[in-house]
């Protein structure tokens, strides 16, 4: 079957690092994505990896491992409007987004 | 680019009452639109794809009857929740694939919150 992991709920304190991570099975992989969502919001998006690496957008990196079938979200400088939940989502054989649970981030002060 | 809207943003409504929830690409034309369900503290539930011209495709345990999907235009989409009831009550997402983009990003209208009474 396919699946996606990622933590349920991570806190963080303001101007520190954090990194989120995502392992993932799916049939065939055409890619990651990873999405911001504030609460009572729709997603938005953060990153799409489909190359092995890591791709820095401003204080938000995205790092994917292909043969490990794995994923982080590295989030810097930590601000109170980053609390959120951050969604993984593969995309499979059929081009359809497989989505993790997502992970609730509680940023402090 | 690539803005997608929904209407209304909130409803409320007695039980046993239908429900029509309108998703729109503003800014491009979709031929794939995809509603997605999620309760509280949840992630994004898939309901159905939506595909202009043809029948959608429900994910299963999710009662075709009852989610009544129209993609009549390459620009809207509409989902229709049918006699409705409390356990109807969450929040709906559509999103839109944007043709000949080259990657599978979908792009999310602002959803709509249904609470059912």
């Amino acid at each position: 079957g396919q699946n996606i992991d990622q933590p349920t709920e991570m806190t963080a304190t303001e101007g520190a690092i954090v990194q989120i991570n995502c392992t993932y099975q799916t049939s065939g992989f055409n890619g990651l994505f990873w999405y911001q969502q504030h609460a009572g919001e729709a997603p938005t998006f953060l990153s799409y990896n489909v190359l092995d690496g890591l791709e820095e957008k401003g204080r938000f990196s995205s790092f994917l491992s292909r043969s490990k079938g794995y994923s982080y979200l590295l989030l810097k400088e930590l601000q109170m409007k980053d609390s959120a939940s951050y969604l993984c989502a593969a995309v499979d054989s059929n081009y359809q987004l497989i989505w993790g649970a997502g992970t609730k981030l509680i940023i402090k002060p | 680019g690539a803005v997608v809207s929904q209407h209304p943003s909130w409803v409320i409504c007695k039980s046993g009452t239908s429900v029509k929830i309108e998703c729109r690409s503003l800014d491009f034309q979709a031929t794939t639109m995809f509603w997605y369900r999620q309760f509280p503290k949840q992630s994004l539930m898939l309901m159905a794809t939506s595909n202009e011209g043809s029948k959608a495709t429900y994910e299963q345990g999710v009662e075709k009857d009852k989610f009544l999907i129209n993609h009549a235009s390459l620009t809207l989409s509409t989902l229709t929740v049918t006699s409705a009831h409390p356990e109807d009550s969450s929040f709906y997402i559509c999103s839109a694939r944007v043709p000949d983009r080259g990657s599978s990003e979908q792009f999310f209208g602002p959803g709509t919150r249904l609470t059912v009474l």
